[in-house]
């Protein structure tokens, strides 16, 4: 159990264009998505919080008209990264909270891999 | 605010011998913390996850840490590599406050050789 999709796994696109990238939580529900970037050969960045039915939270420095993340229900959440730009040529991942037992876990995403040419 | 330092970037061990990869913490209120693995262009994967109970943390695939308050440590280690180790290790932290963000490590890239 536990499961966490993304899609696509890995995207090309052209300076200016916007592309779109879906998590889902294909065996729970999760109220709560987090959105990470992680450089080659570097840690990851939580870029924001995704909370179902409200406004996604960004951390300091993360443009939030540049990417958007819409957490639809239950069990999507997705990241827009519009005008996308070389220097936003990154791995994205996702993760989704799951409260189980009364601990909470993040189940991460395969991660996408965009390379805006 | 909520820190995690990995003190390698890099460990190498031979097939069959122990590991040791280190992590210390700082958190100003009780901290959860984490071991995350991510093989090569996928994505992470829990290994075990230290939340107040046990202080000796059991994982997967036969990885265990212990979490040592007074020394702000919490150390991933496994008794004997196998070759499908070799990955990047995640060491994360996330402060018990109603808080779920996690703080991750800059990562320790394990090479296990043959």
């Amino acid at each position: 159990g536990a499961v966490v999709s993304q899609h696509p796994s890995w995207v090309i696109c052209k300076s200016g264009t916007s592309v779109k990238i879906e998590c889902r939580s294909l065996d729970f529900q999760a109220t709560t998505m987090f959105w990470y970037r992680q450089f080659p050969k570097q840690s990851l960045m939580l870029m924001a919080t995704s909370n179902e039915g409200s406004k996604a939270t960004y951390e300091q420095g993360v443009e939030k008209d540049k990417f958007l993340i819409n957490h639809a229900s239950l069990t999507l959440s997705t990241l827009t990264v519009t005008s996308a730009h070389p220097e936003d040529s990154s791995f994205y991942i996702c993760s989704a909270s799951r409260v189980f037992q009364y601990q909470e876990t993040q189940y991460f995403g395969p991660g996408t891999r965009l390379l805006v040419l | 605010a909520q820190s995690v330092t990995q003190l390698d970037s890099h460990v190498s061990v031979s097939e069959g011998t122990p590991v040791l990869l280190r992590c210390n913490y700082s958190s100003s209120y009780s901290p959860s913390l984490f071991w995350y693995v991510q093989h090569p262009n996928k994505g992470l994967q829990l290994l075990l996850k230290y939340t107040s109970a046990a202080t000796l943390v059991k994982g997967i695939n036969g990885f265990e840490a212990e979490f040592k308050k007074s020394e702000t440590s919490f150390h991933l280690t496994k008794p004997s590599a196998h070759m499908s180790d070799a990955a990047e290790y995640f060491c994360v932290v996330s402060e018990n406050f109603g808080n779920e963000k996690l703080t991750f490590g800059t990562g320790t890239r394990l090479t296990i050789i043959p």
